[in-house]
């Protein structure tokens, strides 16, 4: 079982293309989520979403946007990307969207936009 | 809005010597707490967590965390830490029926052997 994978492992992108950051889960896990990893800031919600159809804004969702098609799949993209969104993204998932459930990480990917 | 706040961005430790790190958040209402650990070159997982009952909870390594609801906090403890828990540590909260993890800034713990 390979839990959650991410692609591309890291990329870097100049300022005004767009992006799509690819996360699958194995696990048949009802919620996913999108997180950035900033030194000094820790990781932010950027989007997530409870179930297949839906999707939330999280803490930062500007310039980014999500969609959930199916369950394993919970694709990112950055329409215009900018410098600001260099960053490692980290795609989680958990098995509902009850507060108390673990929610397991991929192993991130590290954009730079120039 | 919530907050979590960690105390020290760096700790640097001998082996066996005993571990605490800060976790304070700002929330009035229930919640659940959550520690994360980022092993070198490893994903983000799960340390150890609280929702419910007694307020002392163990987590994997023999890491532990007490809950004192009226102090905000939730620090992380170990008696005696190894070379191989150098990582970084992050303390997290959601609201008591919500899923939308708030981390703190993290903690870099370096073990020298």
């Amino acid at each position: 079982i390979a839990g959650i994978t991410q692609a591309p492992t890291s990329q870097i992108l100049a300022a005004g293309r767009r992006m799509t950051l690819r996360c699958t889960q194995d696990m048949r896990h009802n919620a996913m989520y999108w997180y950035r990893q900033d030194l000094g800031l820790g990781l932010r919600l950027i989007h997530y979403s409870n179930t297949a159809g839906t999707t939330g804004k999280g803490e930062v969702p500007d310039g980014y946007s999500v969609s959930r098609a199916n369950t394993d799949d919970f694709p990112l993209t950055l329409a215009s990307a900018v410098p600001s969104q260099t960053s490692v993204y980290f795609c989680a998932s958990s098995d509902s969207k009850v507060g108390t459930d673990t929610q397991y990480f991929g192993p991130g990917t590290r954009l730079t936009v120039l | 809005a919530q907050s979590v706040s960690q105390h020290n961005h760096h700790v640097i430790l001998s082996e066996a010597a005993s571990l605490e790190l800060g976790c304070n958040y700002s929330y009035g209402g229930t919640v659940n707490l959550f520690w994360y650990v980022q092993f070198p070159g490893q994903h983000l997982k799960l340390l150890l967590k609280y929702f419910s009952g007694d307020p002392l909870v163990k987590g994997i390594k023999g890491f532990e965390a007490e809950f004192i609801k009226s102090k905000f906090s939730f620090n992380l403890r170990k008696p005696s830490v190894q070379w191989s828990d150098t990582a970084e540590y992050f303390c997290a909260v959601n609201a008591q029926g919500g899923n939308k993890l708030v981390f703190g800034a993290g903690t870099i713990l370096r073990v020298k052997s």
